[in-house]
This record gives C-alpha cells, structure tokens and sequence, in this order.
C-alpha cells in the first residue's frame, strides 16, 4: 500500500497568481501522476512524473500553466501559475504500484480562485 | 484512444438492497485492466475492485463483484447488502496493460444510500 499526503488541503487564491502543491508518499515509488477533477466532474489527468526526466503532459495541458518537480521518489509538487477562476478544481497526486495494477490517490487539494 | 462510459449519473438504493452500477469502455486493446473506484465525501479515492482482461472469471471482494462482458465491452459493479458507508461517488476506470500506467475514468455515478 501508500499513504499519500497533499499540502495544502484547500486554498483559496486571486486571479494571477501561483500556488504549489505538495505530493509526499511514504515509500518509493516510480510513477506519480497529477490529476483535476472540477466540480461534480471526473478525474482529468495533468501529466505524469517521473523521477530524473521531464513530467510528460497529456493533451490540453502544458508546462507553462502546470510545472511538475519531481527531485526524489516520494516526492512531487505540481503549480498552477497564472491562476484564473477557471483552474478552480480539486487537484489529487496518485501514485503507481505493481506496475499500475494499484494505484494509490492522496487526499486532494481544492483550490478556488477568486 | 480509449473511452470509459457510465451511463448512470445518480442512483440511490436501500439500505441491506442489492445495486449495479454500468460502465462500457471502448478500446482496441486485447490486454487491459478494468477498476473501480469509490470517492467518498471525504474526496479520498480508494480502490474497490480490479479486473484483469485475460481472466474469466469475475472479481469479487467480499460484498462488491463485477460483471466482465470482455465481447461486449462492458463492466458493471454489484454491491450486495448495500451500507450507509458505500454513499459515494463510484469511478469505472481502465488502464492499458504495458503502458504507461494510466487510469482513464468515466464520468462516474453517485450512489446514495438509504437508511
């Protein structure tokens, strides 16, 4: 299993700004994933992290908007830059185990940008 | 590219009743894996069942089973004697096997239990 913890758990932020959010994982592991999920809707996958390479983005989503550090194997943090009231979602970090067939999600973080 | 459909946005069930949830996906890939997930209020994800594409026989964990129609592309959960606790937001989700360890989800359906 994995225990994942999120900081912070609920922000709200002005329009323009920035805001990090933090993936900690009490065991090593290779693939972290960030996903959105805005309200009432289903999990949208931001990028996925790898430790020592390049966060790889999925359609729709890009570096600029969304920069991903990944320095360690339990550890990630995503940014959300340039925030406008769109970005108000839930952002949750998951991470893979046995090769995808358990796959662990941290708490969330809500975000609203006023 | 693959697709995840639950038709159900909302349903609701008595407490000690039996309630399935539909899922179909739309995929070109032989070997896959399938899942459910629950999200409950609290927003924590957590994993309810998996099914492996390769296998017949349906998954089953204790009070949750699944119905693989692997020819009909579809994936529906059972919860038999259904709880207060299992109130939650319930996620049909599949990943590509060999790849790079992607869930793509439905839309999801909330299921409200009914004292």
């Amino acid at each position: 299993s994995a225990v994942i913890s999120q900081k912070p758990s609920r922000d709200i932020c002005q329009r323009g700004t920035s805001l990090t959010i933090q993936c900690q994982v009490d065991s090593q592991v290779t693939m972290m994933f960030w996903y959105r999920q805005q309200p009432g809707q289903s999990l949208t996958l931001i990028a996925t992290a790898n430790q020592g390479s390049e966060a790889t983005y999925e359609s729709g989503f890009v570096i600029d908007k969304f920069p991903i550090s990944r320095p360690n194997l339990t550890f990630s943090t995503l940014t959300v830059s340039n925030m406008s009231p769109e970005d108000s979602s839930i952002y949750l970090c998951s991470v893979s185990k046995r090769e995808g067939l358990e796959q662990y999600f941290g708490p969330g973080t809500r975000l609203t940008v006023t | 590219a693959q697709t995840v459909t639950q038709s159900q946005p909302e349903m609701s069930v008595q407490e000690a009743e039996t309630v399935t949830l539909s899922c179909t996906y739309d995929t070109s890939e032989n070997n896959y894996y399938l899942f459910w997930y629950k999200q409950p209020p609290s927003r924590q994800m957590i994993l309810v069942i998996r099914q492996e594409a390769y296998k017949q026989q349906n998954a089953t964990e204790n009070r949750f089973s699944v119905n693989f129609q692997k020819a009909a592309k579809s994936f529906s959960l059972k919860i038999s004697d259904s709880q207060l606790g299992d109130t939650a937001m319930y996620f049909c989700a599949f990943m590509k096997e060999g790849g790079s360890e992607k869930l793509v989800f439905g839309k999801g359906t909330k299921l409200t239990v009914n004292p």
